[in-house]
């Protein structure tokens, strides 16, 4: 596609279910990030792919997160069991390794 | 300490005035990228340098390498320049890096 694409793009769940948020990256793009930015907040590392490979994953909060990349393109975070302070606009980004960056809109999660 | 500082961290400034926001940086990086974020959410990148400097209309982002500093430039600022400035570095790694972002306000 033309450009990052994120689905869905507002989640409203209930405090202890699961959710999978999914990212389309622009093809041919190797690196895949996952952030989030809660609100008022800046930007949050969580997770970034090379290829389907994870090298790092420092950023994910706890073990209730995990990622995944298949095929050098889509990839799924999912995160299990989800608690309130998760509430935050998960974003997406790929690029082209050592190229510019750019961004999906982003899903926002509220959980309730 | 963070490894990526900016500052302002508000701005407010008036319709016309040239506008600087600044960032340093920590670690050895491979580029640097200055990124908008409208209200709403979306964010597009402005620029990405390694070097120099780079020029696109009444924006302009420098970079020192040596001094780990880069800067944002706006000229002639408008209204419609009322956004989140943020600064990321790539690190060697391929990581990238965020600044806690400049929320830039120009009044009419």
């Amino acid at each position: 596609g033309a450009g990052v694409s994120q689905s869905p793009s507002n989640k409203v769940t209930e405090k202890g279910k699961d959710v999978e948020l999914r990212c389309d990256p622009i093809s041919g793009h190797t690196a895949l990030y996952w952030y989030r930015q809660r609100l008022g907040q800046g930007l949050e590392f969580l997770i970034y792919f090379q290829g389907n490979s994870a090298p790092d994953k420092s950023g994910l909060p706890s073990d209730r997160f995990s990622a995944e990349r298949t095929g050098e393109s889509v990839s799924t975070l999912t995160i299990q069991r989800t608690q309130q302070e998760d509430s935050a606009v998960y974003l997406c980004a790929s690029s082209q390794t050592f190229a510019e960056a750019f961004f999906g809109q982003g899903t926002r999660l509220t959980v309730v | 300490k963070n490894e990526v500082e900016q500052s302002p961290q508000n701005l407010t400034a008036q319709e016309g005035e040239f506008i600087t926001i600044n960032c340093s940086y920590s670690v050895g990086i491979s580029a640097l990228h200055w990124l908008q974020q409208h209200p709403g959410g979306g964010i597009v990148s402005l620029f990405m340098l390694s070097s120099g400097k780079k020029k696109h209309g009444r924006l302009i982002a420098t970079i020192n390498i040596q001094e780990k500093h880069s800067s944002l430039h706006i000229t002639a600022s408008h209204p419609r320049d009322s956004a989140v400035y943020i600064c990321a570095v790539r690190s060697r790694g391929n990581k990238l890096v965020f600044g806690a972002g400049t929320i830039l306000r120009v009044k009419s």
